[in-house]
């Protein structure tokens, strides 16, 4: 079964160090790989994905991501958190068995907290 | 300003009600989608739209309908045999139907049912 996973119900972090988000995906094939950002009582926002080519993936806000096949990661990283990326983060991955149309697959959700 | 507007922001009803949410987009979308949000659970596939006239059920459809009717609309009606219906909805769209559209997503309806 293709799933994604983000281990971390929450992270907490000071402002100014850096930031890991974590996410392992199990699809059969090449992933297409996503993140996005969620502020409360709001939609999503799309921050960055990854389809191919260059495992760093540079995206929104200060955000990258890196991939790691070997892995099945795709870990969200920004090099010095602000107390402004506090909410709830949402890693998700292409349902391949969805017929080629843009079926994703979200995991559960990472809620982070930066502290001043 | 191009977006997606999913209206009302809050939604109360009596249980045995049917229900529905309004989603409208001017991003010239072909592709629209909802969501179901609840704590802890991620986001969850009711129904998706590739085009106008035609929609295919998600993971989750039973107690839900959609209409695609106009490419900027699509609606989505709870109905009373959705058996836990409080959540919070999300309507998104995107350029197209192939893989690796971003999704953009309007701001929820929050519907609680008592």
């Amino acid at each position: 079964a293709q799933s994604v996973a983000q281990p971390e119900d929450q992270v907490n972090v000071a402002e100014g160090n850096p930031l890991t988000v974590k996410c392992t995906y199990s699809v059969s094939g090449n992933p297409y790989l996503f993140w996005y950002v969620q502020y409360p009582n709001r939609g999503l926002q799309f921050l960055l994905k990854y389809i191919t080519g260059d495992n760093l993936v540079k995206g929104s806000y200060g955000f990258e991501a890196e991939f790691n096949k070997s892995q099945t990661s795709f870990h969200l990283k920004k090099p010095s958190a602000l107390v402004s990326d506090s909410a709830l983060y949402f890693c998700a991955v292409r349902d391949l068995l969805g017929g080629g149309y843009n079926k994703l697959i979200f995991g559960a959700g990472t809620r982070l907290a930066v502290h001043p | 300003d191009g977006g997606i507007t999913q209206s009302p922001k809050y939604l109360f009803r009596k249980e045995g009600q049917n229900v529905t949410l309004s989603c409208e987009q001017n991003l010239n979308h072909d592709a629209m989608y909802w969501y179901r949000q609840d704590p802890g659970q991620g986001l969850r596939l009711i129904y998706y739209s590739q085009i106008v006239n035609d929609f295919q059920k998600g993971d989750i459809a039973e107690g839900y309908s959609v209409s695609r009717e106009k490419k900027e609309s699509f609606p989505l009606t709870v109905t009373s045999a959705q058996k836990n219906p409080t959540a919070f909805y999300l309507c998104a769209s995107s350029i197209g139907f192939e893989s690796g559209s971003p999704l953009h997503f309007g701001n929820g309806t929050r519907l609680t049912v008592t």
